[in-house]
């Protein structure tokens, strides 16, 4: 079975600074896709930033990026130039290509500092 | 376009009891997945209905099911209601185009409170 392993509970950034969010999953699976999940505190979980698991390019949105790392089965999440909108919860989640279910980790629980 | 709706936002019950939860998935979206989300378990995938038919389950026990409507909209139910049911449930929606995935959309949630 697949797991999505997300080992910091909370972390802080300083306003303007960079912050990485790690992210391990294990799967058996050649083709999947990774997600970053964002979840304000009592708002809606928005989608963050997506990877499929066959392209070796790492994906980039804006400020946010991720470090797609296959062979160690690693998906971690770089923000930078930190604000403070971007307080949440970032849940990591794993979907194997085809199944529509998707595996979410525990969560980071990110808070910046102004 | 209006987003996932779902209703109640806020539910209190006893133990033993059965509660029913709604979805409202994106007008022209047709699946409708279901989460249990907990401070201790995170996310928790509950099951997934495409064009009302069941494509996935989770691993939750049969007091958990669902369904889905000709018009997408879908619901839970969890019967005999116990204290660990307590919990965020979301629902999430998304177009399905069989491209292999697609970004889910969520809900604000339903709040369930069992005492």
């Amino acid at each position: 079975a697949q797991t999505v392993t997300q080992s910091q509970p909370e972390m802080s950034v300083q306003e303007a600074e960079t912050v990485t969010l790690s992210c391990t999953y294990d799967t058996s699976e050649s083709d999947y896709y990774l997600f970053w999940y964002k979840q304000p505190p009592s708002r809606q979980m928005i989608l963050v930033i997506r990877q499929e698991a066959y392209k070796q390019q790492n994906a980039t949105e804006n400020r946010f990026s991720v470090n797609f790392q296959k062979a160690a089965k690693s998906f971690s999440l770089k923000i930078s130039d930190s604000q403070l909108g971007d307080a949440a919860m970032y849940f990591c989640a794993y979907q194997t290509s085809g199944t529509y279910k998707y595996i979410f980790g525990t969560g980071t629980r990110l808070k910046v500092l102004a | 376009k209006a987003g996932v709706t779902q209703t109640p936002r806020y539910l209190i019950k006893t133990r033993g009891q059965q509660v029913t939860l709604s979805c409202s998935p994106i007008s022209g979206h047709r699946s409708v997945s279901w989460y249990q989300q907990t401070p201790g378990q995170g996310l928790q995938f509950l099951f997934e209905y495409f064009s009302e038919t069941q494509r996935n389950k989770g691993n939750f026990p049969g007091r958990f099911s669902g369904r889905q409507f000709s018009n997408s909209r879908s619901e839970m139910n969890v019967s005999t209601l116990e204290l660990g049911d307590s919990a965020l449930y979301l629902c999430a929606s998304s177009v399905t185009l069989g491209l292999g995935s697609d970004e889910q959309y969520f809900g604000p949630g339903t709040r369930l409170t069992v005492t």
